[in-house]
């Protein structure tokens, strides 16, 4: 089943901050955040796993609350680069098994 | 360093048609995944593999067959060809999912008349 992203989508301005969702009808064990801009492939920003804590990447940083089932990602004052489709990705209990993905989540920052 | 190579590129396919998309990658990855992207959807996962002679089914495996021989390839096959196929087609592995992320490849985009 799909983890349920929030918002749909997000605009910005040079320099502000904006949190992304990812939430899950089963038991989160790991979720990957990737961004992908429009018309490249996805690229991998960063996994949080179980009984982990929040880890961060430039000014992107992300949680993991496990009995919420949900991951949040945060991008505090957000620079035009940060523009692109976020997703979360998560996976199952098993070392093995492939990411489901989120709908994703369009962010536009602008000048 | 090449990383995870797809090809071809861009495809037109008419209906009832087969054809493979290949997916090699270059970094003695063993976990291997091929996903269609369809706009609003986000990437939905068809197969997946765990190493050589390993393959599962995803989400959206219907229509689609996949083998892994060796390590370094994951072709995915469309056993004859539906309008409902148009989508771009993403191929990713990953040293350890549980460790690290997964390298996409540039994808391919696939339109069937």
């Amino acid at each position: 089943q799909q983890p349920v992203q929030s918002p749909q989508a997000v605009i910005l301005r040079e320099g502000e901050d904006a949190v992304i969702n990812c939430s899950s009808s089963k038991a989160l064990y790991s979720v990957h955040w990737y961004r992908q801009k429009h018309g490249e492939a996805p690229v991998f920003l960063m996994i949080l796993l179980k009984g982990g804590e929040q880890k961060g990447h430039e000014k992107i940083s992300a949680s993991f609350n496990e009995k919420k089932q949900q991951s949040s990602l945060y991008l505090t004052a957000s620079q035009l680069s940060y523009s692109g489709t976020y997703f979360c990705g998560t996976g199952g209990p098993q070392a093995g098994t492939a990411l489901i993905f989120g709908k994703g989540t369009t962010l536009s920052v602008s000048s | 360093n090449a990383g995870v190579t797809q090809t071809p590129k861009f495809q037109v396919l008419k209906t009832g048609q087969s054809m493979t998309l290949q997916c090699a990658q270059d970094m003695n990855h063993e976990y291997m995944s091929w996903y269609r992207q369809d706009p609003g959807m986000g990437l939905r996962l068809i197969h997946y593999s765990v190493g050589a002679g390993i393959t599962d089914q995803g989400e959206v495996p219907n229509g689609y067959n996949v083998s892994r021989s060796t390590t370094e390839d994951f072709p995915l096959r469309l056993l004859s060809a539906a309008p409902s196929q148009t989508s771009v087609y993403f191929c990713a592995s990953s040293y350890s999912p549980g460790v690290g992320g997964y390298t996409f490849g540039s994808g391919t985009r696939l339109t069937v008349v």
